[in-house]
């Protein structure tokens, strides 16, 4: 069974830069797709980017392109997200989700992390 | 891009039927996953491919989709699900394709 376990807290100041982990037990990264989902105080779920096993490309939303980065040290099981230049619309709650070793079209998230609040302030 | 509405609330009393709705162009075209994520919690898995239930979630959950609805049904409402529930679909409509989620909906158990 898979288990996500992601890093705490953060808090950062306007234009810095965040990165958070996420921990994979029970199954390595390579056998899974991982994606990234944030979700605003009060607010609904928005994707920011994932895996496509397919293609062996990570894609990125479109509103996060450029100022996020999303990468994997298999040597640990450990996926990372870092965003950049960030203000204070990015204080959220961000999860990491894994999708099965399939087409990225082809997936759903299960299980989710714990999530890491992050919150923007200066 | 794709756009998936989903009313901000439903309520319905214990032992009754919830229904809540995901509307989307064509969407009975796509697979709907649903998503449960009770406060302070992370989202939990409840359908996938329209109807389809993970290992662990109660029969009383189901799903279908159909033109331009998808729909999550819960039958005999306990009070634990109350909970925020959101739709996912895949839109590959654009230039930039991506996961989309609906607005989630709020069930409140009276």
């Amino acid at each position: 069974q898979v288990q996500l376990v992601q890093s705490g807290a953060e808090v950062k100041k306007p234009g810095a830069s965040v990165k958070v982990s996420c921990k994979v037990s029970g199954y390595t990264l390579t056998e899974l797709s991982m994606h990234w989902v944030r979700q605003a105080p009060g607010k609904g779920l928005e994707w920011m980017g994932g895996f496509d096993p397919e293609d062996g490309e990570t894609i990125y939303a479109q509103k996060f392109q450029g100022r996020v980065t999303m990468t994997e040290d298999t040597s640990t099981d450990t996926a990372y997200m870092e965003l950049s230049s960030l203000r204070s619309e990015d204080t959220a709650v961000y999860y990491c989700a894994t999708g099965r070793d399939t087409a990225i079209s082809d997936n759903w998230f299960d299980p989710w992390g714990q999530g890491t609040l992050v919150t923007v302030s200066s | 891009s794709y756009v998936l509405t989903q009313p901000p609330s439903v309520s319905v009393a214990p032992g009754k039927t919830a229904r809540i709705t995901c509307g989307g162009n064509n969407i009975g075209s796509k697979s709907v996953h649903w998503y449960q994520q009770k406060p302070g919690q992370a989202p939990v898995l409840v359908i996938y491919y329209d109807s389809d239930r993970p290992s662990g979630i109660p029969e009383r959950f189901s799903g279908s989709n159909s033109g331009n609805t998808a729909t999550l049904t819960i039958s005999r409402v306990e009070a634990g699900d109350e909970a925020d529930y959101y739709c996912q679909v895949w839109d590959s409509s654009s230039d930039h394709p991506g996961w989309v989620f609906g607005g989630g909906t709020k069930l409140t158990v009276l």
